[in-house]
């Protein structure tokens, strides 16, 4: 089945405690991106990724890192976790600028 | 920056008709459809490129217009199942999709 695979769906941890949470797509989509989720303020784009080794930044990048090292996997990395990083995740990949994004079933991440 | 939409939130009876709009302050070269069903991951509609096309899925369609950096989406004969957010999303050209805030669709009986 083609799917946007993420893990964990669920995640608590403490303030400054690193984290990584996976992404992979079985597709061969070569654009794949992550967003967060708050209420009111829509999804917004935290970084992506147009192939192996090219990511950009999206609109809200501060205090996340990626890296695509392979071209089904795209984890998004959170050094050091801070309590306003606290929302639902989500993981999207497209085969190209032209198609719509797949998404996975999110992540939601509290950080007390 | 992200699209505006309108309305935030709509109210139908089932069977109405509805448009949810999405405008942007810059130059798009395409814009997607989504609907998010409450806890549930967004699900994508459709996308239109630039040159003013149409798009329909199946009583769901939509338009752009580029000059105006505006969309539509147009929802005829509502049913219950269109209940949900929409989401518009943009792009200039290259991968970056910025998402407006959604408009929350509810239908009633």
């Amino acid at each position: 089945e083609a799917q946007v695979t993420q893990n964990p769906r669920y995640l608590i941890t403490v303030t400054g405690k690193k984290l990584t949470v996976t992404c992979s797509q079985n597709m061969n989509h070569e654009y794949m991106s992550w967003y967060r989720q708050d209420p009111g303020l829509g999804l917004r784009q935290i970084y992506y990724s147009m192939n192996v080794e090219v990511t950009d930044k999206g609109d809200v990048p501060e205090g996340y890192k990626v890296s695509r090292k392979e071209k089904r996997n795209f984890p998004l990395i959170l050094e050091s976790p801070s309590p306003n990083q606290t929302s639902l995740y989500f993981c999207a990949s497209s085969p190209t600028a032209l198609y719509g994004y797949t998404f996975g079933s999110g992540t939601r991440l509290t950080v007390v | 920056q992200q699209p505006v939409q309108s309305p935030q939130a709509v109210i139908l009876r089932e069977g109405e008709d509805a448009v949810i709009n999405c405008s942007s302050s810059k130059a798009l070269y395409s814009v997607h459809w989504y609907r998010q069903k409450h806890g549930e991951a967004p699900v994508f509609l459709m996308i239109l490129l630039k040159g003013g096309e149409q798009k329909g899925h199946e009583k769901i369609s939509a338009s752009f217009n580029e000059k105006k950096q505006q969309s539509s989406l147009y929802l005829t004969a509502s049913q219950l199942s269109y209940s949900g957010t929409y989401f518009c999303g943009t792009a200039g050209g290259n991968e970056k999709l910025t998402f407006g805030t959604g408009t929350r669709l509810t239908i009633i009986p």
